[in-house]
């Protein structure tokens, strides 16, 4: 089992562009969680889906922003109209079904907005 | 308010010497609280959990709700053990979980 999986690594947007972020959960994962980590700070939690729903996404800012699980294929974390402001490492983590459900971690996505 | 707060950015020992990360939490309910660890170009991973109550490479940490504390503790450091770590809290019935800002352990020879 090759872990959760992240791409890219790293990525680097000009100001108003989109960013796609992708993860890939562990197999037999259907659960998907993103945190995102800002400069000097610990990690916040943004959303949480299972397959082809969102079940909270309270830590989510209301625009520009959006996340999908699909039925086939990783999630995605979509930035749209990207600023400066949403530099940072975004981490995927997965959990199986069932609890206890202990999040296993990606390396991240360190987005760097020009 | 949930919140996981970690007093120390940075936390310098010497090989050999004791070790106490702190955390505290805040929380209305009954949480779960955990340490995750990450060494250097790693990825986060779980080092222990309260409810488990076992003993990871040394460290052990108890929920204290009194104090609302879940301190993590090592008797005698390594240099292995030089890496982030953060507390974390669960709590309600989403799984999510809040970070506190990490500690940074470096442990000397």
């Amino acid at each position: 089992n090759a872990g959760v999986m992240q791409n890219p690594r790293h990525l680097v947007r000009r100001r108003g562009q989109e960013a796609r972020l992708r993860c890939s959960p562990m197999k037999g994962h259907s659960h998907v969680y993103w945190y995102r980590q800002l400069p000097e700070e610990g990690l916040k939690f943004m959303v949480y889906l299972q397959k082809e729903n969102i079940i909270d996404e309270s830590g989510m800012p209301k625009e520009r922003f959006s996340a999908e699980f699909p039925k086939e294929g990783p999630s995605i974390l979509r930035i749209q109209q990207v600023v400066r402001g949403d530099s940072a490492a975004y981490f995927c983590a997965s959990s199986p079904p069932g609890s206890p459900r202990e999040q296993f971690f990606g390396p991240g996505t360190r987005l760097t907005v020009l | 308010a949930q919140r996981v707060t970690q007093p120390e950015k940075l936390l310098s020992v010497f090989k050999g010497a004791p070790v106490e990360l702190k955390c505290n939490y805040s929380y209305s309910g009954s949480p779960e609280l955990f340490w995750y660890v990450q060494y250097s170009r790693q990825r986060l991973q779980l080092l222990l959990r309260h409810i488990s109550r076992e003993s990871i490479k040394g460290f052990t940490a108890d929920l204290n709700k009194g104090e609302t504390s879940f301190h993590l503790k090592k008797p005698f450091a390594q240099e292995e053990d030089s890496a982030m770590y953060y507390c974390a809290l669960r709590g309600g019935a989403t799984n999510k979980l809040i970070f506190g800002t990490g500690t940074l352990l470096a442990v000397q020879p």
